[in-house]
């Protein structure tokens, strides 16, 4: 069966530090990889994707992530993080098509001045 | 992309009462999907409800207490029966694009749902 572990809870930098959201994934075929950020009070919004091809996978809000087969991981980054990105972020992953989506328990972002 | 409307964003209901949340999405698509994330969880998938078939639930999920319609290819409500404290969540619909890479899952700003 498919799974996804984050294994941070909470994490809080300082505004304009850089920020790793750790995301790893167990599942028997290739994976269909997913980053989404909920906002307090909203739904959730796709950050970035990845299917296939490059490795590094660049997403909106200048987050990018860094697809590793042999650590079967998919650690979400930033290099300047902004007050704007406090919310909660979760890792998905799925097979192709229209088929369910298996989510991390998230990691809540809190940025400081 | 989709766009997807869910109805209400959020209600406080009494325990014992039912609540029906509507999903209405701007096209026409064959799967959607209601989650449910708890306070500080995750997303758990309750159920997969196709057009013109009864909905698919996952383990832990039961037709009698989320039963769910799919009267056409862009409309579903999820109705919470019996409502209890425990059943205080976000409830979320969902949908799945297809086409190859450019598949993404698409969410509803979900409904925040508070039994007392």
């Amino acid at each position: 069966a498919q799974s996804v572990t984050q294994p941070d809870i909470h994490i809080t930098v300082s505004e304009g530090a850089s920020l790793e959201l750790r995301c790893n994934y167990s599942y028997g075929a290739t994976p269909y990889l997913f980053w989404y950020v909920q906002s307090p009070g909203q739904g959730l919004q796709l950050l970035l994707k990845y299917f296939s091809g490059d490795t590094l996978v660049q997403g909106i809000k200048g987050f990018e992530a860094e697809f590793k087969r042999s650590q079967s991981s998919f650690n979400l980054r930033k290099p300047s993080v902004h007050w704007s990105d406090a919310a909660e972020y979760f890792c998905a992953v799925g097979p192709f098509g229209n088929e369910k989506l298996t989510f991390g328990t998230g990691t809540r972002l809190t940025i400081i001045p | 992309s989709a766009v997807i409307s869910q109805k209400p964003s959020r209600d406080i209901c009494q325990r014992g009462t039912s609540l029906t949340i509507q999903c209405q999405v701007d096209s026409q698509v064959t799967m959607m999907f209601w989650y449910r994330q708890q306070p500080g969880q995750s997303l758990t998938l309750i159920a997969t409800a196709n057009q013109g078939s009864e909905a698919t639930y996952e383990s832990g999920f039961v037709i009698d207490k989320f039963p769910i319609s799919r009267p056409n290819l862009t409309f579903s409500t999820l109705t919470v029966s019996n409502m209890s404290p425990e059943d205080s969540s976000i409830y979320l619909c969902s949908v799945e694009g297809t086409g190859g890479e450019n598949t993404e899952a698409f969410f509803g700003q979900g409904t925040r749902l508070t039994v007392v």
